[in-house]
């Protein structure tokens, strides 16, 4: 398998950082998608990270390690409307579909 | 432009019985994807088309399930003798062309369809 591993769940405060992680096998490894999916809709897309480094969009950010299989989302001044799950997805090399994490569940609380 | 769009919303069905699910991509999206997600798990993939291309079948779980995509547009996804572990929300995405990274070529989901087997 592609072995996608995420937390199930995090807690943060309204106004915090929160970092969600997700590892994945480097073998095959061809770039990273991350989703925003909020309860009972559709995931929508966050950012894509190719090469090493960090690709800032706002409050959020994304960041990836090839050689270490190794990515994170960043949320900086947390609201109340991020609560939602957040989907790790990589992207193989080759004629491949997406293989999707089985998401990070983020609450949100005052 | 209109995202993309998805029919039934909800559907209920007894047990054998067969259902069609239906998805309208972004108009000139020629990639096209079907999920599912059950309840706590992630999405699993089940088929996707990438222009007149033969599609990529490898995440159909049994053959009772088959998707057709007509005039490289709308999609219909059958499954046919429904079972209770069919339950399941039924996510369709497109994305301009298939396996493309970057910005403008990800996927677009749908609000899916709600399968119940009752």
């Amino acid at each position: 398998g592609q072995n996608i591993d995420q937390p199930t769940e995090m807690t943060a405060t309204e106004g915090a950082i929160v970092q969600i992680n997700c590892t994945y096998q480097t073998s095959g490894f061809n770039g990273l998608f991350w989703y925003q999916q909020h309860a009972g809709e559709a995931p929508t897309f966050l950012s894509y990270n190719v090469l090493d480094g960090l690709e800032e969009k706002g409050r959020f950010s994304s960041f990836l390690s090839r050689s270490k299989g190794y990515s994170y989302l960043l949320l900086k001044e947390l609201q109340m409307k991020d609560s939602a799950s957040y989907l790790c997805a990589r992207l193989n090399s080759g004629n491949t579909p997406l293989v999707f994490g089985k998401g990070t569940r983020l609450s949100v609380i005052a | 432009g209109a995202g993309v769009s998805q029919s039934p919303s909800n559907k209920v069905t007894e047990k054998g019985k067969d259902v069609e699910l239906r998805c309208d991509p972004i108009s000139g999206h020629t990639a096209l994807y079907w999920y599912r997600q059950s309840l706590g798990q992630g999405l699993e993939f089940l088929i996707y088309f990438q222009g007149n291309s033969a599609p990529d079948k490898s995440g159909l779980p049994s053959d009772r399930f088959s998707a057709e995509r007509t005039g490289g547009s709308v999609s219909t996804l059958t499954i046919q003798r429904t079972q209770q572990e069919d339950s399941a929300v039924y996510l369709c995405a497109s994305s301009l062309r298939h396996l493309a990274g970057g910005v403008g070529y990800e996927q677009y989901f749908g609000p899916g369809t709600r399968l119940t087997v009752t």
